[in-house]
């Protein structure tokens, strides 16, 4: 099946900073991909869809000024976590629609 | 209201046993429903996706079934392994693909 991968897999930073996680599907072109936050013993939570060349479109609840989405080519997209605080400390997991979602690997993000 | 709901919520079963999980949805209007297996700390992996017309639908020791008359779908795993402790969360899609509903997920811990 289709591939999609996550950079990096686990990262820690210290609160205050912000960390970017790259989503690539690597071997089909996605106009849109999802992003979403999973909290432990929960379900996903969807967050934003970003469709390529355009604006993400955020759910509610979820600030578009902390969450940054770029999505620059039809193979990438990326989360931009500003300013992370603890609460910030969740599983984010992008997918990428090609003939049909397909998820990353996840990204465990550890504010400290 | 789209919703989802699995159960048992959990479940511990013995290597070697069969079991069978529940998803229950009320989303309109219905695209397809989707298995998924999510391992912990991975993204989730697809098992099957099934669509309106389609009653039953196997990936090896997993077996599908859907009704979309009562709205009911079930996920049948035969002859459990130790691998298949994961969590299985059924995603029912609402309008072509793209808008995914997500189930809270069923635990499954299967033990030696």
């Amino acid at each position: 099946g289709a591939v999609v991968s996550q950079h990096p897999s686990r990262v820690i930073c210290k609160s205050g900073t912000s960390v970017k996680i790259e989503c690539r599907s690597l071997d089909f072109q996605a106009t849109t991909m999802f992003w979403y936050r999973q909290f432990p013993k929960q379900s996903l939570m969807l967050m934003a869809t970003s469709n390529e060349g355009s604006k993400a479109t955020y759910e509610q609840g979820v600030e578009k000024d902390k969450f940054l989405i770029n999505h620059a080519s039809l193979t990438l997209s990326t989360l931009t976590v500003t300013s992370a605080h603890p609460e910030d400390s969740s599983f984010y997991i992008c997918s990428a629609h090609g003939t049909e979602q397909f998820f990353g690997p996840g990204t465990r993000l550890t504010v400290l | 209201k789209n919703q989802v709901e699995q159960s048992p919520q959990s479940l511990i079963i013995l290597e070697g046993k069969n079991c069978t999980l529940q998803c229950n949805y009320t989303v309109s209007p219905f695209s397809n429903l989707r298995w998924y297996k999510q391992d912990t700390g991975r993204g989730p992996v697809s098992l099957t996706i099934m669509t309106f017309s389609e009653n039953t639908k196997s990936n090896g020791r997993y077996t599908a079934t859907l009704d979309a008359d009562t709205k009911q779908s079930s996920l049948h795993i035969t002859a459990s392994q130790l691998s298949d402790s994961a969590s299985y969360i059924c995603v029912v899609s609402a309008e072509r693909g793209t808008a995914l509903i997500f189930g809270k997920g069923t635990t499954l811990s299967v033990s030696s």
